[in-house]
């Protein structure tokens, strides 16, 4: 696997369930990132990374909880979710961090949808 | 507030030019990024600019002025694979990177 790799690709799940979104780079980046993107809306930065520290939590509710247990891996635990948390979600690194002018790499999302 | 503004959807035609454009306005500037996403794909990163001008890379240009705040992307000889959205973000001087919408580019034969 080489780049940054995210699975599951997609997910339907009840506002009820527990879940987990998993993302992990094969770059040897130290920052991680977690982003929701909405049809027609910028990217919204969630959760950042830095050297498995957390750095950046961006008025994110609750139910959504990272885990970053080195900095390779990067999770996001979703329970009681609502509707509107149906979204893309893309996770990211890039080498240093947690800002900087240097480029971001991102996998390829996964898409959630909440019923 | 900050904003990054560029229009939602663009049309061009298989060979043409088209340049997309992007105005920010944020609390300081630290550089600007474009980046392409294909539908379902990830975003890629196309190109980075701090200093005023154009930098070209291929068939893409970007270009940069600080004192209008304002970025534009150019794409020559367009190919239908060029069918994306582009994002414009911009780093300010808390290195937050702040997202544009992107922009839906559709290439038609």
């Amino acid at each position: 696997e080489t780049g940054v790799t995210q699975t599951p690709r997609h997910l339907v799940m009840g506002m009820t369930n527990k879940k987990s979104l998993k993302c992990e780079q094969h770059l040897g980046h130290n920052a991680m990132y977690w982003y929701k993107q909405s049809a027609k809306k910028p990217l919204e930065l969630m959760f950042v990374y830095n050297f498995k520290e957390q750095t950046e939590n961006n008025s994110v509710p609750s139910r959504f909880s990272p885990e970053c247990p080195n900095s390779s891996h990067l999770f996001l635990h979703l329970h009681t979710l609502q509707p509107e948390d149906s979204a893309l979600y893309l996770c990211a690194s890039s080498q240093e961090g947690p800002f900087s002018y240097n480029e971001q790499f991102f996998g390829p999302g996964t898409r959630l949808t909440v019923l | 507030g900050q904003n990054i503004d560029q229009p939602t959807e663009m049309t061009a035609t298989e060979g043409a030019i088209v340049q997309i454009n992007c105005t920010y306005q944020t609390s300081g500037f630290n550089g600007l990024f474009w980046y392409q996403q294909h539908a379902g794909e990830a975003p890629t990163f196309l190109s980075y600019n701090v200093l005023d001008g154009l930098e070209e890379k291929g068939r893409f240009s970007s270009f940069l002025s600080r004192s209008k705040g304002y970025s534009y992307l150019l794409l020559k000889e367009l190919q239908m694979k060029d069918s994306a959205s582009y994002l414009c973000a911009v780093l300010d001087s808390n290195y937050q990177l702040i997202w544009g919408a992107g922009t839906k580019l559709i290439i038609k034969p």
